[in-house]
């Protein structure tokens, strides 16, 4: 069974600060996806990472999957309050993303 | 352009007693999934459907059924509910699966049962 972890699981932190959030897991994914929740709404797709060792910006976003496609970070720059969310990871299977638990960021003013 | 819908948005319903959930997507997307959302346990998959007239179980199946008689929508049945099922439930579809494939939302259900 393929499983994906994320972690930490909660992150509250102040406005301005750093932060990385991790997603990992003992299978080899040929793609993994990072999507953002808000309260009361589906998830939204962030980016999509393929290659190994891949890099990808999105504004104040970074994200990397690993060399050997098991892993993947999301790290951002300067929070904002906007970056308030759940961010969640996914690996892409035949049919199927396989989900980790998430992480609630909370960005406070 | 409205993307994902599912109907309904709320509800309440008694120990036993049996619903649908409605799903409906105008993307002409060839699968559709429907998850459930619990706190700390990240999206489960329920079923899924990768097109019109076939379904597959996902992870936790057990206590529903779904159908997709037509492309755009799947439907999720809840036979006779239980208080374990109380959750959100969202609805997604995509162009197909593999390595590119973006999934596509609803505003999802939120379900408890009581």
């Amino acid at each position: 069974t393929q499983l994906l972890e994320q972690s930490p699981q909660f992150l509250s932190i102040q406005e301005g600060e750093n932060l990385t959030v991790y997603c990992n897991s003992s299978s080899v994914f040929s793609s993994l996806q990072w999507y953002r929740q808000e309260p009361g709404e589906g998830p939204v797709l962030l980016v999509t990472v393929v290659t190994g060792g891949e890099v990808k910006k999105l504004k104040r976003l970074t994200f990397q999957f690993g060399d050997a496609r098991k892993d993947s970070s999301l790290h951002i720059t300067a929070a904002q309050p906007g970056d308030t969310g759940l961010y969640l990871c996914a690996g892409a299977g035949n049919y199927q993303l396989i989900w980790g638990a998430g992480t609630k960021l909370i960005i406070k003013p | 352009n409205a993307g994902v819908t599912q109907t309904p948005k709320f509800r309440v319903l008694k120990t036993g007693q049996s619903m649908t959930l409605l799903c409906a997507q105008d993307m002409n997307h060839e699968y559709m999934y429907w998850y459930r959302q619990d706190p700390g346990m990240g999206l489960r998959l329920i079923h899924y459907s990768v097109g019109e007239g076939t379904t597959a179980k996902g992870e936790v199946p057990d206590g529903y059924n779904v159908s997709r008689l037509k492309k755009q929508n799947f439907l999720l049945g809840l036979e006779s509910a239980a208080p374990s099922q109380t959750s959100v439930y969202f609805c997604a579809s995509s162009y197909r699966g593999g390595r590119n494939t973006e999934a596509f939302f609803g505003q999802g259900t939120r379900l408890t049962v009581v």
